[in-house]
């Protein structure tokens, strides 16, 4: 039981490149979400989704697209990237039921925009 | 929308001592409140939640308490050990997602 898998571990881009973070949970888990960690910021929520086939909003949303065609996936993209995406990427899953519910956290991506 | 706010930010103690991290929340309808650790390069990990029907929760060394009418909760470390030093992180979520407090620097000195 892996739990919360994310690929790739280390990334660096160059400005303007695209680019997808994958995200895999083997806990049939309903709801996935996509964070940001940056230096005293804490973490912040990109985009989230309450099961297959939908997605939401969170806290800092510009600039990444997300989608959640299968339920044990969860995919970030950087359309361009913009050196201000320089952070390291957590992604999270949660059982079913509501929001209120204790998160995993995979292992982070770190990603850096040159 | 939520807002948490986390003090201190760091904190240091000695070996042995306690430690205690304060949270204030923003949302009279958030109703969970959970705590996480996160050591240097590793991921964020729950050590304690607490549901706002209950006003405190204990887990042999840490406990969390919470205030629904101040909006604030707190988590409390007794007999602090070297491996208690980490960067720990609160939150609160009510229909909404978990919204993170910026997180608090504890560091155990021996």
């Amino acid at each position: 039981n892996a739990g919360v898998t994310q690929t790739p571990k280390f990334r660096v881009l160059k400005t303007g490149q695209s680019m997808t973070l994958l995200c895999a949970q083997d806990m049939n888990h309903e709801y996935m979400y996509w964070y940001r960690q940056d230096p005293g910021m804490g973490l912040r929520l990109i985009h989230y989704s309450v099961g297959e086939g939908t997605t939401a909003k969170g806290e800092v949303p510009d600039g990444y697209n997300v989608s959640r065609l299968k339920k044990q996936n969860f995919l970030l993209g950087l359309e361009s990237a913009a050196p201000s995406q320089t952070s390291v990427y957590f992604c999270a899953s949660s059982a079913t039921g509501s929001l209120n519910q204790p998160q995993h956290f995979g292992d982070g991506t770190r990603l850096s925009i040159l | 929308g939520e807002n948490v706010e986390q003090h201190p930010s760091t904190l240091s103690v000695q070996e042995g001592d306690s430690a205690v991290i304060k949270c204030t929340y923003s949302d009279s309808a958030s109703n969970y409140f959970p705590w996480y650790k996160q050591e240097l390069g590793k991921r964020p990990q729950l050590i304690i939640d607490i549901r706002s029907n209950v006003g405190e929760k204990k887990d042999q060394r840490i406990a969390v308490t919470l205030n629904k009418t101040a909006k604030h909760f707190s988590l409390h470390i007794t007999e602090t050990q070297p491996e208690d030093s980490a960067v720990y992180f609160c939150a609160a979520s009510g229909n909404t997602p978990l919204v993170f407090g910026k997180g608090t620097r504890l560091s155990v000195i021996a």
